[in-house]
């Protein structure tokens, strides 16, 4: 597709268990953002990866969440025994190499819950 | 580190203009961004400044200061569809964009 897709939409599970959150960015853009989002609130920063690597992962709350871009694409976002806290909406964004218009692309998010 | 301050909410009547502020602070600055978030939707792009100045669009228009870490956000002729949060984020020395809080603008016909 043309923009960033995020997968699942919607996501609800149980307190302690693990989830994946998946991100494709626009094709050719090397830049990968994850943000998390809860009502009311700004976008708070997660992780940033350039190309393969993470570029910035300070944004990350604790050990429970790691994220993953293996081939420089696809962005996996893991949370290891989920809590309710957890429960937001999850952004992805990319960005191309040139980055002239200084413009992030959003995906539409992964809201997840936590039970 | 970075920290980015703007008005939690604001009124405005369909067809005035409105000024939302940003001040920020940053370590390395790569240029300071607006975007529009409807509720329930992904934030889309509106602005992006690295200059000093006054960037035009349309009925939006972004400033920037970076000696004074102050930008704004200017819309005219409002309507009613521009009901929204209004998001500032800086790029720092890295390319780590940092959103601020938003500022929920409620048009008022």
């Amino acid at each position: 597709g043309a923009g960033v897709s995020q997968t699942p939409s919607n996501k609800v599970t149980e307190k302690g268990k693990y989830v994946e959150l998946r991100c494709d960015p626009i094709s050719g853009h090397t830049a990968l953002y994850w943000y998390r989002q809860s009502l009311g609130q700004g976008p708070e920063f997660l992780i940033y990866f350039q190309g393969t690597g993470a570029a910035d992962d300070s944004g990350l709350p604790n050990d429970r969440f790691f994220a993953v871009r293996p081939e420089g694409s696809v962005s996996t976002l893991k949370i290891q025994r989920t809590e309710r806290g957890d429960s937001a909406v999850y952004l992805c964004a990319s960005s191309s190499p040139s980055w002239d218009t200084g413009e992030l692309f959003f995906g539409e998010g992964s809201r997840l819950t936590v039970l | 580190g970075q920290n980015i301050d703007q008005p939690t909410e604001m009124t405005a009547t369909e067809g005035a203009i409105v000024q939302i502020n940003c001040t920020y602070q940053t370590s390395g600055f790569n240029g300071l961004f607006w975007y529009q978030q409807h509720a329930g939707e992904a934030p889309t792009f509106l602005s992006y400044n690295v200059l000093d100045g006054l960037e035009e669009k349309g009925r939006f228009s972004s400033f920037l200061s970076r000696s004074k870490g102050y930008s704004y956000l200017l819309l005219k002729e409002l309507q009613m569809k521009d009901s929204a949060s209004y998001l500032c984020a800086v790029a720092g020395r890295d390319d780590k964009i940092i959103f601020g809080k938003g500022t929920r603008l409620h048009i008022l016909p």
